[in-house]
């Protein structure tokens, strides 16, 4: 079946500009997270959805970063004013939340620069 | 804080050889250790993972041993191959709450013909 997909694969933008980020994770996956992974470096926690709800949002930089999943699947991640030390992948990843805990899978990442 | 520790940062092995990855972790209520393996511009992909209630999993040629004492794991590939060429990250997980993954700073491998 499909796997995590994440839109646009590369964004290019100013320093001081808006930007969103789209994930579309597994079917039938209630759990979705939000990584940041710098180069040379592993990816590093942002949030965590289960269903609509941001459960844990407690890896957010600060308040320039947002994400919303309003319908339980899509998920959108908005950073504004955006800073040059934002230029990252961005990496989704869903997992089935079945009660324990279960395998994550990734998405291929949106890699964000800002010039 | 939640940290995890892993070493070394590059391996250099010839082909058909073994490679050793090490991890330590600092939270002692984690009880979950997924390997991803992540291939130049590509994805993380889950390689072998272990949970707390085991102390050693295998798969082919790939294995993970758990030392909750010591708050150690280590990922072990035998026979090593060009293909294995990649950065592993090891990663560790508490339970309840989000799950949420904190993961190593990576090992580069590169397995040499």
């Amino acid at each position: 079946g499909a796997g995590v997909s994440q839109t646009p694969s590369n964004k290019v933008t100013e320093k001081g500009k808006y930007v969103e980020l789209r994930c579309d994770p597994i079917s039938g996956h209630t759990a979705l997270y939000w990584y940041r992974q710098s180069l040379g470096q592993g990816p590093e926690f942002l949030i965590y959805f289960q269903g609509t709800g941001a459960a844990d949002d407690s890896g957010l930089p600060n308040d320039r970063f947002f994400a919303v999943r309003p319908e339980g699947s899509v998920s959108t991640l908005k950073i504004q004013r955006t800073e040059r030390g934002d230029s990252a992948v961005y990496l989704c990843a869903s997992s089935l939340r079945s009660g324990r805990t279960d395998t994550q899978y990734f998405g291929p990442g949106t890699r964000l620069t800002v010039l | 804080g939640e940290n995890v520790e892993q070493h070394p940062s590059t391996l250099s092995v010839q082909e058909g050889d073994s490679a050793v990855i090490k991890c330590t972790y600092s939270d002692s209520a984690s009880n979950y250790f997924p390997w991803y393996k992540q291939e130049l511009g590509k994805r993380p992909q889950l390689i072998i993972d272990i949970r707390s209630n085991v102390g050693e999993k295998k798969d082919q040629r790939i294995a993970v041993t758990l030392n909750k004492t010591a708050k150690h794991f280590s990922l072990h590939i035998t026979e090593t191959q060009p293909e294995d060429s990649a950065v592993y990250f090891c990663a560790a997980s508490r339970p309840l709450g989000s799950d949420k993954l904190i993961f190593g700073t990576g090992t580069r491998l590169q397995v040499f013909p």
